[in-house]
């Protein structure tokens, strides 16, 4: 099984300050077709999941510009360029080469 | 605007099977293109998938919970279904149904419900 790690597992963050999350894979997420199947996911209190960024950089549809999604082979940071209150909530990675696994979740909060 | 909304019962006794729905509202299960999947999570854990339906009706398990598992799909309810069976206490968990998309490209878990809490208990 592929094992994905994420650090830190919280933050805090004054609003208009960047956040970074960090995520190493296991093994290569570089899939023979030239894609990287890493995906980011927000998961705000009392809501449905919701999808950030998949295939390592693709902004998902209605998801803010400040968020931006980088890296390759097996470490990918996610980035928030300015923090904001709505962005509260715990965030995870995902790789979908091999089946799916999870990150264990970053928290981030509001200072 | 689709939705989906998880439901079944909030405890299961040990042994029994669980059985939750996944009901899709403002779009069709038919619609071409999807597949619909459940996660789950364990109490104060990350996130674990339990497998996938396509709109064809093919499926795909996590292979740790495969023996245990059957998922179906109701085109004229509109929504899709999973059945574990012989359920013990690591089964508790909120569970999750999700949709993901291969229209124009391979897009994982786009749209997500809730969750529903289950409760393996005697």
């Amino acid at each position: 099984d592929i094992v994905m790690t994420q650090t830190p597992l919280s933050l805090s963050v004054t609003p208009g300050q960047p956040a970074s999350i960090s995520c190493k894979s296991s093994q290569s997420l570089l899939y023979t077709d030239g894609k990287t199947y890493l995906s980011w996911y927000l998961h705000k209190p009392g809501q449905a999941p919701q999808l950030l960024i998949y295939e390592v950089s693709n902004r998902f549809s209605g998801v803010p510009d400040r968020f931006s999604g980088g890296g390759s082979g097996t470490d990918f940071t996610l980035k928030i360029s300015r923090v904001e209150a709505e962005d509260v909530g715990v965030y995870y990675c995902m790789q979908s080469i091999e089946l799916y696994t999870f990150g264990q979740g970053t928290k981030l909060e509001i200072k | 605007q689709v939705q989906l909304q998880e439901s079944g019962p909030g405890l299961v006794k040990p042994s029994q099977t669980l059985s939750l729905t996944c009901m899709i509202s403002g779009g069709s299960i038919s619609g071409g293109g999807y597949y619909w999947s459940w996660i789950r999570q364990h109490p104060g854990t990350g996130l674990e998938w339990i497998g996938y339906i396509f709109d064809t009706g093919n499926t795909h398990y996590n292979p740790s919970l495969q023996s245990r598992l059957t998922f179906t799909l109701d085109r004229s309810k509109n929504q899709f279904s999973l059945k574990l069976s012989s359920v013990t206490a690591a089964d508790t968990a909120v569970y999750f149904c999700a949709r993901g998309s291969y229209r124009s490209s391979l897009v994982p878990f786009d749209l997500w419900g809730r969750g529903t809490l289950v409760t393996v208990s005697s």
